[in-house]
């Protein structure tokens, strides 16, 4: 039941791009996407929603295949400040809670 | 605004004690939810709350019971705690939706001995 994200880890340098996949066996109403520090708290980035429009803030974007009921975050020239763990959060579309049910994580290091 | 607020922040216990992690909220959020982190398993949802006097259980409920009696609270409890429970357990709200973020706390830490 919990998405299956990858890769499980990845280094990369300072202005390179990395893409980060989330796959799921359900159908999906939304998907959440979430990066943690190392001993913080979870910090939200961005939803997609079944029939929404791919997402987007600075140089970190998101796309939803609800066919294929996958996403995907782009993370474009990569800062250090990019490094840690993400997470996504699935949204079941059998749910009407909101609930989410998160992968195991991408790890992200970023050196200069 | 404090937003999530979770106490202990550290806690060590031996095994059979019991123990309830708080969580409270001043968003006036109705979801609530408890997730567990553990090295490589990621999050996962252990009971969650829609309102004051609603809840359901997650993926991983054994072991932990929770009460909702306020909108701004919702406490967990471990009644007989277990090794297997150490970890670090994270607070969540939000409001209704399926287009609303989850706002986390800062995590509780429990050694279980």
């Amino acid at each position: 039941q919990q998405p299956v994200q990858s890769p499980q880890a990845v280094i990369l340098r300072e202005g390179e791009d990395a893409v980060i996949n989330c796959s799921s066996s359900k159908a999906l109403y939304s998907v959440h996407w979430y990066r943690q520090k190392h001993g913080e708290a979870p910090i939200f980035l961005m939803i997609l929603l079944k029939g929404g429009e791919q997402k987007g803030h600075d140089k970190i974007s998101a796309s939803f295949n609800e066919k294929k009921q996958q996403s995907s975050l782009y993370l474009t020239a990569s800062q250090l400040s990019y490094s840690g763990t993400y997470f996504c959060g699935t949204e079941p579309s059998s749910s009407n809670t909101g609930k989410l049910i998160f992968g195991q994580g991408t790890t992200l290091q970023v050196k200069p | 605004n404090a937003g999530v607020t979770q106490t202990p922040k550290f806690q060590v216990l031996k095994t059979g004690q019991s123990m309830t992690l708080q969580c409270a909220q001043d968003m006036n959020h109705e979801y609530m939810s408890w997730y567990r982190q553990d090295p490589g398993m990621g999050l996962r949802l252990i009971h969650y709350s829609v309102g004051a006097g609603i809840t359901d259980q997650g993926e991983v409920p054994n072991g932990y019971n929770v009460s909702r009696s306020t909108t701004e609270d919702f406490p967990l409890r471990l009644l007989s705690a277990a090794p297997s429970q150490t970890s670090v357990y994270f607070c969540a709200s939000s409001y209704l939706g399926h287009d609303q973020p989850q706002h986390f706390g800062d995590g509780t830490r429990l050694s279980i001995l």
